[in-house]
């Protein structure tokens, strides 16, 4: 049973650039979160997708987008990038049965520079 | 809103030793209360949960976490540690009523002395 799994597993951008981080959420799961995780800190909710409709949104900037696919796999978007833009981002994926359990993925190593 | 508080950023600890890493939450809703555990170049491995029932909660490796609502807090412990327990943990709280989100504390880095 494979479990939350994302890709790639590094990645490095200029400043300015756009970026697309991709996600496959366990099997059996249909929800899909976005974290970032900045050195040294929590992650940070940034928003959950459910039905390929954003459901909820953190404290975010427009530069954030997502999108979900009827295969429930999801993608992260990010334009614009900036120096505070990297981060670890991470994945999470849950049921509708058992929404408050999160699976999280490796995550992705954004450095902008 | 939802807020977790993990009081220390750094335990040093020796093997075989117990150790606490401190949580306290705030919410204005019915709460559910994670520990996640990351190590080095990884994502996070949910380590324990408490949704409801029993205030005490324990996972495969010996730790557990005790829900106490009237001090808001949700600690981690174990009786004794081992070399494979360093890694940073993190207590996070929901989703609740009305919100998907977890919410994390800033983590605990957990470092096992030989």
């Amino acid at each position: 049973d494979a479990g939350v799994t994302q890709s790639p597993t590094h990645l490095i951008k200029t400043r300015g650039q756009q970026v697309t981080l991709r996600c496959s959420p366990k099997s059996g799961h249909d929800t899909v979160s976005w974290y970032q995780q900045a050195l040294g800190q929590g992650p940070q909710f940034i928003f959950q997708y459910y039905e390929e409709e954003e459901r909820q949104r953190g404290n975010f900037p427009d530069r954030f987008s997502g999108h979900q696919f009827p295969n429930y796999s999801s993608e992260l978007n990010v334009n614009a990038l900036l120096l505070g833009d990297s981060a670890l981002y991470l994945c999470a994926s849950s049921s509708r049965l058992e929404a408050y359990e999160q699976y999280f993925g490796p995550g992705t190593r954004l450095t902008v520079t | 809103a939802q807020s977790v508080t993990q009081l220390d950023s750094q335990v040093p600890v020796f093997e075989e030793a117990p150790v606490e890493l401190r949580c306290n939450y705030s919410s204005s809703v019915s709460v559910y209360l994670f520990w996640y555990v990351q190590y080095p170049n990884q994502g996070l491995q949910l380590l324990l949960k408490y949704l409801s029932g029993s205030t005490l909660v324990e996972s495969i490796n010996g730790f557990e976490a005790e829900f106490n609502k009237s001090q808001t807090s949700f600690h981690l412990r174990k009786p004794s540690v081992h070399i494979s327990d360093t890694a940073e943990y993190f207590c996070a709280v929901g989703p609740g009523a009305g919100s998907y989100q977890l919410t994390f504390g800033k983590g605990t880095k957990l470092s096992v002395i030989p």
